[in-house]
């Protein structure tokens, strides 16, 4: 398994600002995936995050509302832009270690915006 | 369309008794089937189901998978209050992009 931090755990925003979410993974992994959880709802992809190309956004999710940088093997991060409380969520990355076919999430990142 | 279905949506039951949680499945070119537990906000990984008929277990939580009629069980027995979470199951698609369920929220009373 893969040991994965997330900065910031929780976070109160106010609308039309932006935030971003740090995934950090104790080990290189090739694909790292980033989710968003609703209340009350279960998971949805947002994009998949490659190192060295641009993220893969899911249908529904653009660029420009959640940009997503991927420096590195071991690092990702998620950008919530210009934020509306409709984006009041869990967000939560995840990462797929390569060999097993499952994926290990890190424990997330709450966030209200007002 | 993909698309993975939970039920029940929630269970409340007493301490020692036994659940069963149903995930069933339509995804293109299925190779697995993947249980987890999610309580605050990560999920934990359960188990990964890949063949038919054959039980995965853990201490009082056994899964089996039936690809014949695209689903799968979760089975929890002599349940305890730790118990009590959202149960997700995922099934990949070929970009290994997991397609969850809306889970089963489970809560065991004392």
């Amino acid at each position: 398994s893969a040991v994965i931090s997330q900065k910031p755990s929780r976070d109160i925003c106010q609308r039309g600002t932006s935030l971003t979410i740090q995934c950090q993974v104790d080990s290189q992994v090739t694909m790292m995936f980033w989710y968003r959880q609703q209340p009350g709802q279960s998971l949805t992809l947002i994009a998949t995050a490659n190192q060295g190309s641009e993220a893969t956004y899911e249908s529904g999710f653009v660029i420009d509302k959640f940009p997503i940088s991927r420096p590195n093997l071991t690092f990702s991060t998620l950008t919530v832009s210009n934020m509306s409380p409709e984006d009041s969520s869990i967000y939560l990355c995840s990462v797929d270690p390569g060999h097993q076919e499952t994926q290990y999430f890190g424990p997330g990142t709450r966030l209200l915006v007002l | 369309e993909d698309k993975v279905v939970q039920s029940p949506l929630s269970l409340v039951v007493h301490e020692g008794d036994t659940v069963t949680l149903n995930c069933s499945y339509e995804v293109t070119n299925f190779r697995s089937l993947l249980w987890y537990k999610q309580e605050k906000k990560a999920p934990t990984f359960l188990f990964m189901l890949t063949s038919s008929g054959i039980e995965k277990k853990s201490g009082r939580l056994s899964s089996i998978l039936d690809k014949k009629e695209l689903f799968s069980i979760l089975n929890i027995t002599a349940t305890q209050t730790g118990d009590s979470a959202v149960y997700l199951c995922a099934v990949p698609n070929t970009g290994n992009q997991f397609y969850f369920g809306t889970g089963t929220s489970l809560t065991v009373i004392p």
